[in-house]
């Protein structure tokens, strides 16, 4: 069935420092990938998304690339900030379903 | 606006009891995909409704249904609880304009323990 492999499951990183998570999806059909911030105790919010016709995208400190021959897309955070500290889901699929990762827990140390 | 709204926040009940949850999409938008996210995991799609009618389902048991109503609001059931159901149910609402795929808002979600 259709999967999504995130990596890795922990991040620790000091403040200042680049935060780099990756996935990988098995369902040559997904045409759009969503990443979310959850906070504890808190709903996911959506912080940045690509569709399959994009190849990078990007918004102040977090970027996206997409890689479809591959199936693989990444999510980078530079300069991070002790606000950053959440987990992160990555999500692959189109318009009728979405498929999540299992999450990356990004701890942003001062 | 509300944003995406659910209730109720928590829900405890018993092996082999049923359960209504309760979904108010973001105004709006026209779809509402559930999910089922267990402690310390990613959100598992249960299932998407569209035009009232369920468009797309994941690998959940037909313990699992749903309706969506005209105003668009949903409600999620599950028969037979099993201990392993307890979790948390998210709602997401989205608006689909044909097979376009916009942002899914999530709710704040219902958590549902199972003794």
């Amino acid at each position: 069935g259709e999967n999504v492999e995130q990596h890795p499951s922990t991040l620790s990183v000091q403040e200042g420092d680049s935060a780099v998570i990756k996935c990988t999806y098995s369902d040559s059909a997904s045409n759009y990938f969503p990443w979310y911030k959850q906070e504890l105790g808190k709903r996911p919010q959506l912080i940045i998304d690509i569709r399959s016709n994009v190849g990078e995208k990007k918004d102040q400190r977090i970027a996206v690339t997409l890689n479809k021959t591959a199936k693989h897309f990444s999510l980078h955070i530079t300069e991070t900030q002790p606000e950053d500290s959440a987990v992160y889901f990555c999500g692959s699929g189109g318009y009728n379903k979405l498929i999540f990762g299992a999450g990356t827990r990004l701890a942003v140390h001062p | 606006d509300a944003g995406v709204t659910q209730s109720p926040t928590h829900l405890i009940k018993t092996r082999g009891q049923q359960v209504t949850l309760r979904c108010s999409p973001k105004s709006g938008h026209d779809t509402v995909s559930w999910y089922q996210q267990a402690l310390g995991q990613g959100p598992q799609f249960i299932f998407q409704y569209y035009e009232e009618e369920e468009r797309q389902r994941g690998n959940f048991p037909d313990r699992f249904s749903g309706h969506q109503f005209p105003n668009y609001s949903s409600e999620l059931n599950v028969n037979a609880l099993l201990l392993g159901d307890s979790a948390l149910y998210l709602c997401a609402s989205s608006l689909v304009s044909g097979v376009t795929y916009n942002e899914q808002f999530f709710g704040p979600g219902t958590r549902l323990t199972v003794l």
